[in-house]
């Protein structure tokens, strides 16, 4: 089983679409969880980091659940700059600082 | 302020030929990392340094690669003889504290392809 685990997609959504992305995780002793958003064949940068309680961030909001092992992200009121593959990372507790990707998510957001 | 750094952006070499990747982090980041994505994969970890010292390089594939941060600031990483397996973007990062809750910073990737 992956580490991490998403939907590839690709989801294309029209302009002002709320759209959501799912990603699961292996381990329960993950420790740290984030969003990064990769343009074509560009860098990852990170979008947010996702805590306990959830968070939000303008149009973006991201939610975890442990007993799950998922991790969310909520994008509304979809801008065609949006258009990205959206990365789901997680760290574990007694790997060091390694992070674990998912294969990422693709994004397009359609005028 | 700068972000991180690759060289070469492209490589392209044959089967059998040796091939270096440089990193420069930002500036004051102790912790660098390298990762790499093949084809259809996840990018996945490759080692990370502490300054000039290997914290953790479970990830390495095979004893074709070496990885070296002499002085701790800039590090090179060295495929050496490359196979076509090896075809694929290789990520620099860097961090500035080097715990787990760490934003790691990505440089733009160099883009590897063997033939």
């Amino acid at each position: 089983r992956k580490e991490v685990e998403q939907d590839p997609g690709p989801f294309n959504v029209p302009e002002g679409a709320t759209v959501a992305f799912n990603c699961t995780y292996s381990n329960s002793a993950s420790q740290s969880f984030f969003w990064y958003r990769q343009d074509c064949r560009k860098e990852p940068k990170l979008l947010m980091s996702v805590y306990s309680s959830g968070n939000e961030d303008g149009r973006f909001t991201a939610q975890l659940n442990r007993a799950s092992q998922y991790i969310s992200l909520l994008i509304r009121d979809s801008k065609l700059s949006d258009s990205a593959t959206y990365l789901c990372v997680v760290t574990w507790l007694n790997t060091g600082n390694q992070f674990y990707f998912g294969t990422g998510t693709s994004l397009t957001v359609i005028p | 302020e700068a972000g991180v750094t690759q060289f070469p952006s492209h490589s392209v070499i044959e089967k059998g030929q040796t091939v270096t990747l440089r990193c420069d982090p930002i500036s004051g980041h102790d912790n660098l990392y390298w990762y790499r994505r093949v084809m259809g994969k996840e990018i996945k970890f490759l080692l990370h340094f502490v300054k000039e010292s290997k914290q953790d390089e479970s990830g390495m594939p095979n004893n074709r690669f070496l990885a070296e941060r002499t002085g701790g600031t800039y590090s090179t990483l060295k495929v050496q003889p490359a196979e076509l397996e090896d075809s694929g973007v290789y990520f620099c990062a860097s961090s500035q504290q080097g715990v787990v809750t760490d934003t790691q910073y990505f440089g733009p990737g160099t883009r590897l392809t063997v033939l």
